[in-house]
């Protein structure tokens, strides 16, 4: 069975600085990776995919991923935080080649902006 | 293009009551999902559509059911409520070969 963790469950980051959040998962096959980002009382919103080819994926609002199959993770980072980061973010794994019906999520890391 | 939509926002219930919550959306999507949110627990998908008329169980399906009539909507039902069901409750739909899940803002839903 699918699995994805994340280790961290809370990170606080001074603005300015850089910020890198741990996903790690459990899959047997080629996996669809994703990263959601969750604003307080809002819906989940998709900030990058990867799914084949280049291990390295940009997103939107600056954020990028790395693949790395051979530690299993998809860590999310950005260099430069913003106080209007502050939300919950949320790893993703999919089934490739079985659609997108099985989408399993990681518990969520929050991310607290300091001044 | 107002993406997914959900009714109602909040909702308080007693325990033993029933309630639909009902999600649409507008981007013709073929794939529908209903999620629950719990602390520390991540997203659990309760049940999913993979186009009208047909519905399948994910990994917490126990004391709910799904319909989906119409393409557009996304029907979750509670017959008889209980405190173990008091969560956040997110849709979600897709188009079919694309991966990407599209949310609704969410029903907060409390069972006393």
């Amino acid at each position: 069975a699918q699995s994805v963790t994340q280790p961290d469950i809370h990170i606080t980051v001074s603005e300015g600085a850089s910020l890198e959040l741990r996903c790690n998962y459990s899959y047997g096959a080629t996996p669809y990776l994703f990263w959601y980002v969750q604003s307080p009382g809002q819906g989940l919103q998709l900030l990058l995919k990867y799914f084949s080819g280049d291990t390295l994926v940009q997103g939107i609002k600056g954020f990028e991923a790395e693949f790395k199959r051979s530690q299993s993770s998809f860590n999310l980072r950005k260099p430069s935080v913003h106080w209007s980061d502050a939300a919950e973010y949320f790893c993703a794994v999919g089934r490739a080649n079985f659609g997108n019906e099985k989408l399993t999520f990681g518990t969520g890391t929050r991310l607290t902006i300091i001044p | 293009n107002a993406g997914v939509t959900q009714t109602p926002k909040f909702r308080v219930l007693k325990t033993g009551q029933s309630m639909t919550l009902l999600c649409a959306q507008d981007m013709n999507h073929e794939y529908m999902y209903w999620y629950r949110q719990d602390p520390g627990m991540g997203l659990r998908l309760i049940h999913y559509s993979v186009g009208e008329g047909t519905t399948a169980k994910g990994e917490v399906p126990d004391g709910y059911n799904v319909s989906r009539l119409k393409k557009q909507n996304f029907l979750l039902g509670l017959e008889s409520a209980a405190p173990s069901q008091t969560s956040v409750y997110f849709c979600a739909s897709s188009l079919a070969g694309d991966d990407t899940q599209y949310f609704g803002p969410g029903t907060r839903l409390t069972v006393l």
